[in-house]
C-alpha cells in the first residue's frame, strides 16, 4: 500500500508559470488537505476537502486552486507562481466526516523553488 | 479555529520524560487534540489523539485536563531519535477545514 504519493518530489519554477502538484492517495479517504511550510515554521492550511466534490478554503488560500473530482486525486494548481509560494506542500488525508475523530496521514512532500 | 501554542524548543537528555504543553484556550466542544511527530524532509506522522483526561498508547502518553484549554504530550525515556518537531492539532472531526496546527517546538535530545 503506498499510501499518500506527492509528484513531483520538487521543482523550480519561474515566477508567472503555472504549476500543478498531484497528490494520490490509495486508502479511499474522505478527507483531503494540502498545507505549506515555509522554512522553519509550522503548516498551514492551503485548501481542504471533505468529500469528492466539495472543497474548502483554509488559512491561506490565496494564489491557489484545488478540485477533487474523484476520491484519490486533490491536485493543487499555482495558476500564476510568485516568490512568496516558495515552499514545502504536504498533502494529507484522513478518513472523517463526522464519524469520530480522525488522523492524518502526509505525503513526503513536494518542494517548490519560485524564482 | 482554536489557535494553538506551543514553546519553540526543548533540550532533554536521553533516558529522561519529556512534556510539551500545548495551549488552545478557545477549542470548541467537537475538537479532538492531536499531536504530530515532523522528522527533517519528511511529513508529519500521527502519535497520539485524545479529547479528554488521559490517553497512553505505545510511544505517549496525552494528559488533557478538564477545561481542555491545554493538553500535555509526555514521551517517557527519550532517546536520540526522538529528536524532532512536534506539533499539536486541535480539529474538528466533522469538518476537516477547521483544523489548526501549532507552529510545533523543536525537541532536541542530547546523550
Amino acid at each position: 500500500i503506498a499510501g499518500i504519493t506527492q509528484a513531483p518530489t520538487s521543482q523550480i519554477l519561474a515566477a508567472g508559470r503555472r504549476m500543478t502538484l498531484r497528490c494520490t492517495q490509495d486508502m479511499r479517504h474522505n478527507a483531503m488537505y494540502w498545507y505549506r511550510q515555509d522554512l522553519g515554521l509550522g503548516l498551514r492550511l492551503i485548501h481542504y476537502s471533505n468529500t469528492a466534490g466539495t472543497t474548502g478554503k483554509g488559512e491561506v488560500p490565496d494564489g491557489y486552486s484545488v478540485s477533487r473530482a474523484n476520491t484519490d486525486d486533490f491536485p493543487l494548481t499555482l495558476a500564476s507562481a510568485v516568490p512568496s509560494q516558495t515552499s514545502v506542500y504536504f498533502c494529507a488525508s484522513s478518513d472523517s466526516g463526522g464519524r469520530g475523530p480522525d488522523t492524518q496521514y502526509f505525503g513526503p512532500g513536494t518542494r517548490l523553488t519560485v524564482l | 479555529l482554536a489557535k494553538t501554542t506551543q514553546p519553540i524548543s526543548m533540550d532533554s537528555y536521553e533516558g529522561q520524560e519529556v512534556n510539551i504543553t500545548c495551549s488552545h484556550n478557545n477549542i470548541a466542544t467537537n475538537d479532538y487534540i492531536t499531536w504530530y511527530q515532523q522528522f527533517p524532509s519528511q511529513g508529519p506522522r500521527f502519535i497520539i489523539q485524545g479529547y479528554k483526561t488521559k490517553v497512553t498508547n505505545e510511544v505517549a502518553s496525552l494528559f488533557i485536563p478538564a477545561d481542555r484549554k491545554s493538553s500535555t504530550l509526555s514521551l517517557p525515556r527519550v532517546s536520540l531519535s526522538d529528536t524532532a518537531v512536534y506539533y499539536c492539532l486541535v480539529g474538528d472531526y466533522t469538518n476537516a477545514g477547521k483544523s489548526t496546527f501549532g507552529d510545533g517546538t523543536t525537541l532536541t535530545v542530547k546523550p
